[in-house]
């Protein structure tokens, strides 16, 4: 199974600074179709996650442009241009190359 | 708009099992994918099963293979997942999702929990 390992796994994070969390897999996440199936979750404490960033760089609709994701190869990267309160919880990156489709064990993020 | 709904958690003893279901709505049901994901406690996010709109393609992780089934009524827009021979490490929140490699919408969950 591909291994996604996250880092760091506890950020705390000063109000209007910059945050980045950083997510490594144990294979290239190239799918036949050539996209890189390569997604950012978002879960906040009593909620189910919510997809913020798809194929490594896509922002879905409704998330706020303060969020982006980069990355290639193995090395994939979201980041948070200004953290506000409302970003606080767990970060997950998650493949979706190959089966079984595998997430990283979460970033959680605070306010310091 | 999306929605997913599941249903049919609880406690069950060890060898034991349940049928989960989740009900669609907003979205075309059997022209898309649809998966499970559990979240446990200490054990993060677990991609479990799939199912292709017209039920020809299905897969399974190896944790579940063989004790869980994964189908869909597409005329009641529900999926399911038949859990047999339920273990205390299968105690969990289960969500069904739509789409498995981009997992765009998820449903609210539904705790299963197996004593042993």
């Amino acid at each position: 199974d591909v291994v996604m390992t996250q880092s760091p796994l506890s950020l705390p994070v000063t109000l209007g600074q910059p945050a980045s969390i950083s997510c490594r897999s144990s294979q290239t996440l190239v799918y036949d179709d050539g996209h890189i199936y390569v997604n950012w979750l978002h879960q906040r404490p009593g909620q189910s996650p919510r997809r913020l960033i798809y194929k490594v760089s896509n922002r879905d609709s409704g998330v706020p442009d303060r969020f982006s994701g980069s990355g290639s190869g193995t090395d994939f990267t979201l980041k948070i241009s200004r953290v506000e309160a409302e970003d606080v919880g767990v970060y997950y990156c998650m493949q979706g190359t190959h089966w079984p489709f595998t997430f990283g064990p979460g970033t959680k993020v605070d306010i310091k | 708009q999306v929605q997913l709904v599941e249903s049919g958690g609880g406690l069950v003893e060890a060898g034991g099992s349940l049928r989960l279901s989740c009900e669609a709505s907003g979205f075309i049901f059997n022209t898309q994918y649809m998966t499970w994901i559990r979240q446990a406690p200490g054990r993060g996010l677990e991609s479990l099963s799939y199912i292709s709109g017209n039920s020809d393609y299905i897969n399974y992780a190896d944790s579940v293979r063989g004790r869980f089934t994964i189908s869909r009524d597409n005329s009641k827009n529900s999926l399911y997942l038949q859990m047999n021979n339920l273990r205390a490490e299968d105690t969990a929140v289960y969500y069904c999702t739509r789409d498995p490699r981009l997992t765009d919408y998820w449903g609210q969950g539904t705790l299963v929990t197996v004593s042993s």
